[in-house]
């Protein structure tokens, strides 16, 4: 089976820190993303990746970068974290293929609080 | 803008059907149908897809009307687990950006 692996199930981090989420897939996926995930919205798409190198902003960019250094790998930056950014961070990976492009496969999560 | 339609909630009894619609009018002729669904505290997960014939895998139906502008997602013999949140979605676009709508929630009651 698919594996995709968000580092921390949850973290607490203060207002103004640079904060990193990092994302593993194990199946060799072109397409990766990251969404957030609050209360009464739904799951709302920040960035995704169809490539090494490659990003594309999503529904809600700001606030957020993102790094793809290497395939099975996607970062999602937290320039200085604000309260507004305490979230549910979903990961999710798929292959780049006609038809399958949608078969997202996703990690546990990361319930992110910033105070 | 998400570009399908659910009911927000619904209830189903344990041991029968769980039907659960969902609404894609703008659904171009080359986009899938996928299903997810998310129990409390975990990631979503994969159910189904579909591009126009009906499907059926070991966990669901997917029934897609002839015009594609609607689809109805089938669980057969629904159990308290399956008690979730059900996304339909469709691709936005021309790129690969998918979005999620708000989903149903789906409550199995014994």
């Amino acid at each position: 089976d698919v594996k995709v692996t968000q580092s921390s199930r949850y973290l607490v981090k203060r207002t103004g820190e640079k904060v990193f989420l990092e994302c593993v897939q194990d199946m060799d996926h072109e397409n990766m993303f990251w969404y957030r995930q609050d209360p009464g919205l739904g799951l709302r798409l920040i960035y995704f990746s169809y490539d090494v190198k490659m990003k594309e902003k999503g529904d809600i960019p700001e606030g957020y970068s993102v790094s793809r250094e290497k395939k099975e790998r996607f970062s999602l930056i937290l320039e200085s974290a604000s309260t507004n950014q305490t979230s549910m961070y979903l990961c999710a990976s798929s292959l780049r293929v006609p038809g399958e492009n949608e078969k997202l496969f996703f990690g546990s999560g990361t319930q992110l609080s910033v105070l | 803008d998400a570009k399908t339609t659910q009911p927000p909630s619904m209830d189903c009894a344990e041991g029968r059907a769980a039907n659960l619609p969902c609404n894609h009018s703008t659904i171009s002729g080359n986009e899938y149908v996928y299903w997810y669904r998310q129990i409390h505290s975990q990631g979503p997960q994969y159910i189904i897809h579909g591009l126009k014939n009906n499907e059926t895998n070991e966990m669901a139906s997917l029934i897609i009307t002839e015009d594609r502008k609607s689809s109805t997602l089938i669980l057969p013999h629904a159990t308290l687990r399956d008690t979730a949140v059900y996304y339909c979605i469709v691709r936005v676009g021309a790129g690969n950006m998918l979005t999620f709508g708000g989903g149903t929630r789906l409550m199995v009651k014994p």
